[in-house]
């Protein structure tokens, strides 16, 4: 089974100040990667995902994600992070379950910004 | 608002009662997709419909069953509760997800329906 793992239940920074969430990847084959973001009391929301092609994805609210296959990562990174930003932050890996891919969660990373 | 809508909000309930949990998917979509977040599991798959079908299951308790209807809407109904079962329930919705799809699913959330058992 593909597995992502978030080695980090917490990120601190300050605003202002460059972000990186952690993530690393265990699969079979090619990766298909996401990320979502959990604002409190709401659903989780598609930030970005990874298929292939250039290592630095752009996705919403001015996140990227920089994939590297050497070391099976796919962090998520803001060169200025916000107060807005705090969250809890989910890493996603797509998983072949019972004849369907299913995105197959981290359990999350809270990332707080200070102001 | 993400176009997904779980209801109810929250439910309070006791232990050896049953509960349905609702979930209308964003209109267009043809997949539903269940999960539950506790602080001890993190975010468990549960189970997932497309167009009606039963595509995959996850780590679904037999205590547990769901089903969507021809409207698409789908309802997960979860029986002979414990205190174990007390979480936040999501349903997401994509476009794809049916026989074949082998691409990046992307799905949307709703806002979840949080199950408090006591």
């Amino acid at each position: 089974a593909q597995s992502v793992a978030q080695p980090e239940d917490q990120v601190n920074v300050a605003e202002g100040n460059p972000l990186t969430v952690k993530c690393t990847y265990s699969v079979s084959g090619n990766p298909y990667l996401f990320w979502y973001v959990q604002y409190p009391n709401r659903g989780l929301q598609f930030l970005l995902k990874y298929i292939t092609g250039d290592n630095l994805v752009k996705g919403s609210y001015g996140f990227e994600a920089e994939f590297n296959k050497s070391q099976t990562s796919f962090h998520l990174k803001k060169p200025s992070a916000l107060v807005s930003d705090s969250a809890l932050y989910f890493c996603a890996v797509r998983d072949m379950t019972g004849g369907s891919y299913i995105p197959t969660f981290g359990r999350g990373t809270s990332l707080i910004v200070h102001p | 608002d993400s176009g997904v809508t779980q209801t109810p909000k929250h439910l309070i309930t006791a232990t050896g009662q049953r509960v349905t949990l609702r979930c209308s998917p964003r209109s267009g979509d043809l997949s539903v997709y269940w999960y539950q977040q506790s602080l001890d599991q993190g975010l468990q798959f549960l189970i997932q419909y497309y167009n009606g079908e039963e595509r995959a299951k996850g780590n679904i308790l037999e205590r547990f069953s769901a089903q969507q209807f021809p409207d698409l809407h789908s309802e997960l109904n979860l029986s002979s509760l414990e205190l174990g079962d007390s979480a936040l329930y999501f349903c997401a919705s994509s476009t794809q997800g049916g026989t074949g799809f082998s691409g990046a699913n992307v799905l949307t959330f709703g806002a979840g329906s949080r199950l408090t058992v006591l």
